[in-house]
């Protein structure tokens, strides 16, 4: 079946630690993205890729680092300088023209 | 910049009940327009969307039509059931916006509905 798988489901970090989630879909899709969801505060845009090698910021950056070294692949990494990390984080994709993005289930960081 | 307020929840109603949640946009142009769906640990699933004014979207009984006068795209079911309990995300994505950011989903802030047997 074709769609978006993100793991892990839970991932605690400790402080000062890097973590790595994972984003991968097989729908062809050029375009990915990922989110950030709060209790009571909607999604807001981290970081997309409208194409392999290239990736730009969105709204909430700071803290946070991506790559796009294959199309199917899109992982975020949230560093230690990300300072209230424990939220839900959704990736999506889309094609290039993106009329609709599909989301994949979601990870949920915790800190230690 | 563009916007999309949602009226707050919770919502609590019992099934059969008729379901109306209210979603306004701000944004130039002619944004196209969605409603998700997230259940309970899940990410966000499509239910409908819009593309242009008095375009309705629908799905599983869900209803929403782009009304460009009023800016609104409001969502609404005629009989809800207790499945349908869940949050429920208006978007917005404007092809106006200039280089990368027209790939951009202005969501509102979700509302949480809840239906009781």
């Amino acid at each position: 079946d074709g769609g978006i798988t993100q793991s892990p489901k839970y991932l605690f970090r400790k402080e000062g630690q890097n973590v790595t989630l994972s984003c991968e879909q097989n729908l062809n899709h050029d375009a990915m993205y990922w989110y950030r969801q709060d209790p009571g505060q909607g999604l807001r845009l981290i970081y997309y890729s409208q194409i392999v090698n290239d990736f730009q910021k969105g709204d909430i950056a700071e803290g946070y680092s991506v790559s796009r070294e294959k199309k199917e692949s899109f992982p975020l990494t949230v560093t230690s300088a990300q300072k209230n990390p424990t939220a839900f984080y959704l990736c999506a994709s889309s094609t290039r023209v993106p009329e609709t993005q599909y989301f994949g289930p979601g990870t949920r960081l915790l800190v230690l | 910049g563009d916007s999309v307020t949602q009226m707050e929840g919770p919502v609590t109603l019992s099934e059969e009940a008729f379901l109306t949640i209210n979603c306004t946009y701000t944004a130039t142009g002619y944004p196209s327009l969605f409603w998700y769906v997230q259940y309970p640990g899940e990410g966000l699933q499509l239910l409908l969307k819009a593309t242009k004014a008095d375009d309705k979207g629908s799905n599983k009984g869900f209803e929403a039509t782009y009304r460009k006068e009023t800016t609104s795209f409001h969502l609404e079911k005629g009989s809800v059931q207790v499945s349908d309990s869940a949050v429920y995300f208006c978007a917005l994505r404007n092809p106006r916006n200039s280089g990368g950011s027209n790939y951009k989903l202005t969501f509102g802030k979700g509302t949480l509905l809840t239906v009781n047997p």
